[in-house]
């Protein structure tokens, strides 16, 4: 079945250090990425999206670029804060039944050390 | 504008018993979704809804069952609950044809002994 592979884990770095988590997915018709951050007890929310046809998307100090031939896409932030520690996950999306579905990375957790 | 809620926000029940999750959203929104999630294993889904009327298993459906009752509400119930259903339950929703993004309700945190 479809996967999403999401790298690493853990990810601890200074604050103004920059940090980069990696997925992998393996539905080739995936056309939506999103990006989310969940703070502990919360729900997710998101923090950056990008569609099959655009190679790259700034918002501030949070990116994301996507590679569909390899099936790669990524989430970068520069200049971390404190604020920014929280558990992120990557999804990718395609259209089944009807509707869009989901697959969710297992989540890395982002520790920004001050 | 209260977005996507659950209730309860808590809840612990006993092995075979049952209980009905609750969802609704006031967005107008086409799709609804049932997640749970686990530590180190994300979201995974569990049951989807297109549209009013319909439903879809996700990737984990075993143990549970949904009703699309209106175009608000989606509720997901356990007949018989067992330990391992112990977990976060998200609900979310999203507008429609396009891809676009999911929002989430609080969660519901459920224990079974």
């Amino acid at each position: 079945g479809e996967n999403v592979e999401q790298h690493p884990s853990t990810l601890s770095v200074q604050e103004g250090d920059s940090a980069v988590i990696k997925c992998t997915y393996s539905d080739s018709a995936s056309n939506y990425f999103p990006w989310y951050k969940q703070e502990l007890g919360k729900r997710p929310q998101l923090i950056i999206d990008i569609r099959s046809n655009v190679g790259e998307k700034k918002d501030q100090r949070i990116a994301v670029t996507l590679n569909k031939t390899a099936k790669h896409f990524s989430l970068h932030i520069t200049e971390t804060q404190p604020e920014d520690s929280a558990v992120y996950f990557c999804a990718a999306s395609s259209l089944t039944s009807g509707t869009y579905k989901y697959i969710f990375g297992t989540g890395t957790r982002l520790k920004v050390l001050a | 504008n209260a977005g996507v809620t659950q209730t309860p926000k808590f809840q612990v029940l006993k092995t075979g018993q049952s209980m009905t999750l609750q969802c609704a959203q006031d967005m107008n929104h086409n799709s609804m979704y049932w997640y749970r999630q686990d530590p180190g294993m994300g979201l995974r889904l569990i049951y989807y809804s297109a549209s009013e009327g319909t439903t879809d298993k996700g990737e984990v459906p075993n143990g549970y069952n949904v009703s699309r009752l209106n175009k608000r509400e989606f509720s997901l119930r356990l007949e018989s609950a067992a330990p391992s259903q112990t977990s976060v339950y998200f609900c979310a929703s999203r507008q429609g044809a396009i891809a676009d993004t999911q929002y989430f309700g609080p969660g519901t945190r459920l224990t079974v002994l």
